[in-house]
């Protein structure tokens, strides 16, 4: 069975600082992976997704993820973060022919004037 | 377009009553996913449908748990009877042709007193 591990459970940065979001996956074969962000009290919108080829993964709102196999990793990550970033995020690996999507614990995203 | 409709947006009720939710997926998807979300546990997948048919049930706490899709545009999760501990948001979600990529409703704050 597949899981994800979100190492990270609370993250704070300043605003403008960079952000880099980890995540960790376990499936036996080539995954499709997924980064989802939730504001308080609503439900989880697509950030961005890998399914195959290009490793490095643009999103919306100007994040961007990278898949490395090797390391069984699919790292989010922002230049520069904006106070209407804080939120939750989550990661997520799909396997499986309905695929089944199974999500990580969460970071909450703190941003700091 | 509508996104996925989730009804009572807010439930607060007394243990051992019946609760029903309901959820109205994107028209055109053909994958529907119930997950529950709690602090302590995050999102936990209860059971998906694919094509109205379930497909794996293996994350319904127990027997009191019960979900059924009669047709592809409506689904109802219910709890008999409620407990407690049956306290969290439930989120319905869809998908189209099993990619993974899956949209969320707003979700269903579950109180039971």
């Amino acid at each position: 069975a597949q899981s994800v591990t979100q190492p990270d459970i609370h993250i704070t940065v300043s605003e403008g600082a960079s952000l880099e979001l980890r995540c960790n996956y376990s499936y036996g074969a080539t995954p499709y992976l997924f980064w989802y962000v939730q504001s308080p009290g609503q439900g989880l919108q697509l950030l961005l997704k890998y399914f195959s080829g290009d490793t490095l993964v643009q999103g919306i709102k100007g994040f961007e993820a990278e898949f490395k196999r090797s390391q069984s990793s699919f790292n989010l990550r922002k230049p520069s973060v904006h106070w209407s970033d804080a939120a939750e995020y989550f990661c997520a690996v799909g396997a499986g022919g309905y695929q089944k999507v199974t999500f990580g614990i969460g970071t909450k995203l703190q941003v700091i004037p | 377009d509508a996104g996925v409709i989730q009804s009572p947006r807010h439930e607060v009720t007394e243990m051992g009553q019946e609760v029903t939710l309901r959820c109205k997926p994107i028209s055109g998807h053909n994958s529907l996913f119930w997950y529950r979300q709690t602090m302590m546990r995050g999102l936990e997948l209860l059971i998906y449908f694919n094509n109205n048919v379930p497909i794996d049930d293996s994350g319904m706490p127990e027997d009191r748990f019960s979900a059924k899709m009669p047709n592809a545009s409506f689904s109802t999760l219910k709890i008999q009877p409620s407990e407690p501990r049956d306290s969290a948001v439930y989120f319905c979600a869809s998908s189209f042709r099993n990619t993974g990529e899956l949209f969320f409703g707003e979700g269903s704050r579950l109180t039971v007193l």
